[in-house]
């Protein structure tokens, strides 16, 4: 069965640095999300994207965030100056966006510790 | 504000009982929900979905009910196994594909 995979498990970087967090999503699906979701804390909604664009996004997603789509498969989150806040599991998930159903497939996540 | 919130943060079922898992939800506009497993260490896992022209949907084992005039889901799930333990959020769509979860309900199986 298909599957979002996500690189790395777990990152971790001090406070100031930039982190890449890696997605490959589903090889036919059509968009792209990204979730955080703090210890304890429910899932927060990051950013949705699709055509090569972001089609929405969070408060959260501020201006240090970004997203690149650099091919045809990875779909990637930039944290530029990572704060000690910014500590989480960072989830990504697609759907192909049939009307049918909005389900959105969940990678495993990465663990990202900002020290 | 919008949100979508369960009602207990834990439950603790016997083995082959059933349980009930309850969310409320504040946006009438929402046309989707969804109930998603999150075991620990990974990521949430899709478990039933449900469109709000619908009031119940059943799959194995489970069985999700949405009550529109009280903004209420629940989800229902049937002999309850040790596999079963997990963290359970309802979330609801209403624009563009964004989910918004709940908090979670952390479902405990004794033995």
């Amino acid at each position: 069965e298909p599957e979002v995979t996500q690189t790395p498990s777990h990152q971790v970087t001090q406070m100031g640095q930039e982190v890449i967090l890696r997605c490959v999503p589903i090889s036919n699906h059509l968009y792209f999300y990204w979730y955080r979701q703090i210890l304890g804390q429910k899932v927060e909604f990051l950013v949705s994207f699709y055509n090569n664009e972001i089609s929405e996004k969070s408060e959260i997603f501020d201006d240090q965030f970004s997203v690149e789509r650099p091919d045809g498969s990875n779909f990637t989150l930039k944290i530029r100056s990572t704060k000690l806040e910014d500590s989480a599991m960072y989830f990504c998930a697609s759907t192909d966006g049939r009307l049918i159903s909005y389900e959105q497939y969940f990678g495993p996540g990465t663990r990202l510790t900002v020290t | 504000g919008e949100s979508v919130g369960l009602h207990l943060p834990t439950l603790s079922v016997q083995e082959g009982d059933n349980s009930i898992i309850n969310c409320a939800y504040s946006n009438s506009a929402s046309d989707y929900f969804i109930w998603y497993k999150q075991e620990s260490g990974k990521g949430p896992q899709f478990i039933i979905d449900i469109r709000s022209n619908m009031d119940k949907r059943q799959g194995q084992r489970v069985t999700v009910l949405l009550n529109k005039t009280v903004k209420h889901l629940s989800l229902q799930i049937a002999a309850t196994q040790p596999g079963d333990s997990a963290v359970y959020f309802c979330a609801e769509n209403y624009n563009d594909y964004k989910l918004s979860f709940g908090a979670g309900t952390t479902v405990t199986v004794r033995a």
